[in-house]
C-alpha cells in the first residue's frame, strides 16, 4: 500500500472551473509538498506546508493534520494549468518524501 | 541561473552495458536525491546524499551506483545488474535542515533523463 494516496488520477475541465485534487496520507509527516509536473517532465515545488492554508495566486493547499489529508485548489482554472499534479509527505522520522502517483489534471479552453 | 542540470534528455542502453546519467546543481545544495519514475507510479526514491563522499540507498538502490565526489555533482549509473532500466529518471537537491528532519525540504528538481533499452 502507497503511504501517500491521491485523487482522483486523472481530471478534466472547462477552462474558468475550481479545481481540487486530494491527497492522504498513512504515515506521520512533518510537513507536505505540492508538487507541478509539466508535460516535458520537470518538476516544480508548488507549496510546502505542516498546517493550515496556503495561497499562491490561483492556488491554494490546505492541510488537515488530524484527518491526515490535503487538498490543492485551482481558482479559475486555465489550461496552462495542465499538468500533472503530485503530493509528497515529509517522514517525521527522517525527513525523505514519499511520493503520491499524481493526478494528471487536463483543462480544455 | 541557479539550477539543476540533467544530461542527456533521452538516453538508450544496449543489453549488458551501463551507462551513467549526469545531475550538477549551482545552488549550493548539500543534499542531492535521484528518482526513478515510471508511469502510473510515484517517483521512488534509488539513493541520496547529504554531503560530500556520502550517500544512502534508497527504496529501489538494486542496479544502481553513485558517486559525490563534489558537492555539485552526483552521476547515476545504471548498471547491466539492473533489469529493467527503462523509466524517467529525475535528479534533486535541496538544503539540509536539521536532526529528524535533516532531508524533506523544499526540493529543486532537474528536467530528467528519459532512459530506453535498445
Amino acid at each position: 500500500k502507497n503511504e501517500v494516496e491521491q485523487s482522483p488520477q486523472n481530471l478534466t475541465a472547462q477552462e474558468g472551473e475550481f479545481i481540487t485534487i486530494n491527497c492522504s496520507y498513512s504515515v506521520g509527516i512533518s510537513a507536505l509538498h505540492w508538487l507541478q509536473q509539466h508535460p516535458g517532465g520537470g518538476i516544480v515545488s508548488l507549496f510546502m506546508l505542516s498546517s493550515g492554508k496556503k495561497k499562491h495566486g490561483r492556488l491554494i493547499a490546505t492541510i488537515n493534520i488530524q484527518e491526515k489529508h490535503s487538498s490543492l485548489h485551482i481558482t479559475a482554472s486555465h489550461p496552462r494549468d495542465s499538468a500533472v499534479y503530485i503530493c509528497a509527505v515529509r517522514g517525521s522520522t527522517l525527513g525523505r518524501l514519499y511520493f503520491g502517483r499524481g493526478t494528471q489534471l487536463t483543462v480544455w479552453p | 541561473d541557479g539550477g539543476i542540470t540533467q544530461s542527456p534528455k533521452y538516453l538508450f542502453r544496449k543489453e549488458g552495458q551501463n551507462v551513467t546519467l549526469s545531475c550538477e546543481q549551482n545552488l549550493n545544495h548539500d543534499a542531492m536525491y535521484w528518482y526513478r519514475q515510471d508511469p502510473g507510479q510515484g517517483l521512488r526514491l534509488i539513493y541520496y546524499s547529504q554531503i560530500v563522499n556520502d550517500f544512502q540507498k534508497g527504496d529501489i538502490a538494486e542496479g544502481y551506483s553513485v558517486s559525490r565526489e563534489k558537492k555539485e555533482s552526483f552521476p547515476l549509473t545504471v548498471t547491466s545488474a539492473q533489469k529493467n532500466p527503462t523509466a524517467f529518471y529525475l535528479c534533486a537537491s535541496s538544503i539540509l535542515g536539521t536532526g529528524t528532519v535533516a532531508l524533506g525540504n523544499i526540493q529543486y528538481f532537474g528536467a530528467g533523463t528519459r532512459l530506453s533499452v535498445l
